[in-house]
Order: C-alpha cells, then sequence, then structure tokens
C-alpha cells in the first residue's frame, strides 16, 4: 500500500521561505506525478503544483514566480519550497499522486502538514 | 483558467436519500472531471475519474455522470458515513482547479 507523508516545519515567518519534503513509501517516486495541493483553514482545496518523477514540473500561474519543486528518486522524495510567505499561505498541505491509470486525478494523498505563517 | 463552480454549496439529507450534486466549468473540457470526498481533519479521497470511472474500492452507490461543462455526482442510497464535503477537480488544463465543495449534511 503506497503511503506519502509529508515533514517539516510547521511555522514559518513572513517573508521567509516555506519547505515541505513527501516521502513516499511503499512504491517507487519512479514512473508517476507528485503533486502539492493546500486547504487554508476551513476553506477549499487549491492545485499548487505537480512535478514528474524526471523532474518536470507545472505550477499554478497564481504562486509560480514563489515555487520550486523538485524530486530525489534515490530517496523516493519530493519536495516544495515557497517564498516571501505571507498569512495567506497559512494552510494544510497535502502531497499526493496522480497517475495515467486514474487519468491525471489525485488517488494517494498524505494525511496534511499544517504550517502557520506567522511572526 | 477554468473556474469550477459547485452547486448546492451544503445540502441537508437523511439517511436512504437519493442525493445529486453538480459541478459546472467555465469552458467545455470533455470529461477529465474527478470527485473527492473529505471528512474533516482527513485528507479528500478519490471517488470518481474521468467524469464517470469508479475508483477501486469505492461504493456503487457514487455515480459520476457529464461532460463538457456540466456533471453531477450521484449517491443513489445515503449511508452515515456519506455525510462529508465534496469537490470536484478538473485535470484538464493547468491550473487544475477545484470547486468550492458541497458539504453534505445530515
Amino acid at each position: 500500500q503506497l503511503q506519502l507523508q509529508e515533514s517539516g516545519p510547521g511555522l514559518a515567518k513572513p517573508s521567509e521561505t516555506l519547505s515541505l519534503t513527501c516521502t513516499v513509501s511503499g512504491g517507487f517516486i519512479s514512473g508517476n506525478y507528485w503533486v502539492w495541493i493546500r486547504q487554508p483553514p476551513g476553506k477549499g482545496l487549491e492545485w499548487i503544483g505537480t512535478i514528474y518523477y524526471t523532474g518536470i514540473s507545472n505550477y499554478n500561474p497564481s504562486l509560480q514566480s514563489r515555487l520550486t519543486m523538485s524530486v530525489d528518486t534515490s530517496k523516493n522524495q519530493f519536495s516544495l519550497r515557497v517564498t516571501s510567505v505571507t498569512a495567506a499561505d497559512t494552510a494544510v498541505y497535502y502531497c499526493a499522486r496522480a497517475t495515467t491509470v486514474t487519468k491525471g486525478a489525485i488517488d494517494y494523498w498524505g494525511q496534511g502538514a499544517l504550517v502557520t505563517v506567522s511572526s | 483558467d477554468i473556474q469550477m463552480t459547485q452547486s448546492p454549496s451544503s445540502l441537508s439529507a437523511s439517511v436512504g436519500d437519493r442525493v445529486t450534486l453538480t459541478c459546472r466549468a467555465s469552458q467545455s473540457f470533455g470529461t477529465s472531471l474527478n470527485w473527492y470526498q473529505q471528512k474533516p481533519g482527513k485528507a479528500p479521497k478519490l471517488l470518481i475519474y474521468a467524469a464517470s470511472s469508479l475508483q477501486s474500492g469505492v461504493p456503487s452507490r457514487f455515480t459520476g455522470g457529464g461532460s463538457g461543462t456540466d456533471f453531477t455526482l450521484t449517491i443513489s442510497s445515503l449511508q452515515p458515513e456519506d455525510f462529508a464535503t465534496y469537490y470536484c477537480q478538473q485535470s484538464y488544463s493547468i491550473p487544475y482547479s477545484f470547486g468550492q465543495g458541497t458539504k453534505l449534511e445530515i
């Protein structure tokens, strides 16, 4: 059974950088698309971006200038960096998998990691 | 960007009811539409992909339909565990946007 686990600081200061890592277990990074989704408290879901195991990525244009996603196949991990954060970036951040089997739908999710932006 | 609008925003129903949730897209994109269920404090769960394909392990009382701009999720006979928030998502063009959600309440 594939499992995903987000890790990283739960608090970031305004103007600083938010960094999260997702560790994949029970399966391999190779051959799939890896996704970051976020959900502000009490609100809906926002697609942040997707990275293929080869490192090719697509970002949400609304966040693109502040985003970097990367993948480390040797560690079975992928990562997210968001620079110049503000309170609006406070959210539960989910890492997830999308596959061609489900026509791009997200079939596995991590449990989510709350990141609060506050001084 | 494709905007996804779900209706209603909330819905009250009873166990055993048949309910239909709607998702409308701001532009047509075939059947690249997915439905997720989310319970409080939990990650979303994939129910339906490609508008009408039932994800493995999901009960058959969930049915998806539609194409183009108008999509539906029907639950044929509500069970207690179905009370949750439901989101649609298009996976046709970037950004892969979600609807705002429909909260299904008892």
